[in-house]
């Protein structure tokens, strides 16, 4: 079974241009997220999607990120324009939702992660 | 808030070593608690799980306990191998409305030499 596949793998781009990450989850999998993870540091979650339904984006910086999951499916994770403080790696991670019998809360399936550096 | 303290790294061992990374939480309820492992060039790993208090998550001769008394979930293996060489994680997630949203602690760099 295919795990979570996410793309690119490194990106290098100047401030104040946009990027765009993209992820799929494994199959069957509802819940989708995507966390940010600062050098040295610990994964931060950014939003969750049930289905094609944003649940929580709380810590979202909606002044220039911006996601979306339109069919339920894979799902695409925007910035713009970028900035220096930007520069971190984006995960994106699926699971099963309460609904379809998790086995356990919170166990989720991390993707390779998206590089971005920020020049 | 939830928060999750990892001990300070990197760590370095001599294969066949005793390890233990310490873990402590804070946290309201009963969460689930999680290591989980980054090999070099990998996505992050679900190791091991504890879902309530007094429960043993073990996996690949790792090992953790869950003590809801002293919030702590330390990780544990009594032999290590040069390829458990990784960035582990402790992690809690509060469930409820928190559902899939895990805290992390900031991570701990293992390094075991031949």
């Amino acid at each position: 079974e295919a795990g979570v596949v996410q793309s690119p793998r490194y990106k290098i781009i100047e401030k104040k241009q946009p990027v765009a990450f993209w992820c799929n989850p494994i199959s069957g999998h509802n819940t989708l997220y995507w966390y940010l993870q600062n050098l040295g540091q610990g994964p931060e979650l950014l939003i969750r999607y049930e289905n094609e339904e944003a649940v929580d984006d709380s810590q979202l910086p909606k002044d220039r990120f911006s996601a979306e999951r339109l069919k339920g499916v894979d799902s695409t994770l925007k910035i713009q324009p970028a900035e220096l403080g930007d520069s971190a790696v984006y995960l994106c991670a699926s699971s099963l939702s309460p609904g379809q019998g998790a086995p356990g809360t919170g166990e989720l399936f991390f993707g390779e992660g998206s590089r971005l550096t920020v020049l | 808030g939830n928060s999750v303290t990892q001990m300070e790294g990197p760590v370095t061992l001599s294969e066949e070593a005793f390890l233990t990374i310490n873990c402590t939480y804070t946290a309201t309820g009963y969460p689930s608690l999680f290591w989980y492992v980054q090999y070099p060039g990998e996505g992050l790993q679900l190791l091991l799980k504890a879902t309530k208090a007094d429960d043993k998550g073990s996996n690949k001769g790792f090992e953790a306990t869950y003590r809801k008394e002293t919030t702590s979930f330390h990780l544990e293996k009594g032999s290590v191998q040069v390829s458990d060489s990784a960035v582990y994680f402790c992690a809690l997630n509060a469930g409820g409305t928190s559902y899939g949203k895990l805290t992390f602690g900031q991570g701990t760099i293992l390094t075991v030499h031949p």
